[in-house]
């Protein structure tokens, strides 16, 4: 899986649009982004996912660039139950099994 | 519902003593895994499993073992516990789409202290 690399952490002011971007520079053609959130230390749950155009759902949008070396997570009404940490994570979502998460980015979203 | 189900949520145990924590998913996934997120490092995988009988290593496997007799269980083994194996896990589970996996389904959460 490519590497991701995101901001540590990110602060929102609630009723905006947080805007949660995320680097994986060495992506594959195949590989796909996942966007997973986990509040507290609860299990991590699934967001958004693309491959190389832009996705929405009732949760998010996602915003892939075109050489696909970045994307951006957008929440566009960030509340207080938004504040959690994001994973951004590039993985082949046609056989690559070992998905690696690693270190997110916690977004604080104050009132 | 559709869940993914772990057991025990906490667990204190010492140094040696066997253990396992139970992951039951109720969805006839394919896929299931292990992960262990502790402070600092992110969620890092344990353990994978493709379907029955078929399992994998992930990033960090030393000291854990898991089997896969049944689809819906996926149990994870601590044959001697040590006291750096204290730890959040999280089981999680998906589809296998024949061209990959749906989004993982995560339990909530073991917290496992070894003293």
């Amino acid at each position: 899986d490519a590497k991701t690399t995101q901001p540590p952490s990110m602060d929102c002011a609630e009723g905006r649009a947080a805007n949660l971007p995320c680097n994986h520079s060495t992506i594959s053609g195949n590989e796909y982004v996942y966007w997973y959130r986990q509040i507290h230390s609860q299990g991590p749950q699934y967001i958004i996912h693309g491959l190389k155009n832009n996705e929405t759902n009732e949760m998010a949008s996602l915003i892939i660039t075109e050489d696909r070396k970045s994307s951006t997570l957008i929440l566009p009404h960030a509340t207080l139950r938004d504040t959690a940490v994001y994973y951004c994570i590039a993985a082949w979502r046609a056989g690559s099994y070992q998905l690696t998460f690693g270190k997110g980015t916690k977004l604080s979203v104050i009132p | 519902e559709a869940q993914v189900t772990q057991n025990p949520r906490y667990l204190i145990t010492v140094t040696g003593k066997k253990l396992t924590v139970t992951c039951s998913q109720n969805m006839n996934h394919e896929y299931m895994s292990w992960y262990r997120q502790d402070p600092g490092l992110g969620l890092r995988q344990i353990y994978y499993s493709m379907n029955v009988e078929v399992t994998d290593k992930g990033d960090v496997p030393e000291g854990y073992k898991v089997s896969r007799k049944e689809k819906r269980n996926f149990p994870l083994i601590l044959e001697s516990p040590s006291p750096n194996q204290t730890s959040l896990y999280f089981c999680a589970s998906s589809l296998y789409l024949g061209r990959g996996l749906s989004p993982l389904h995560f339990g909530n959460g073991t917290r496992l202290t070894v003293t």
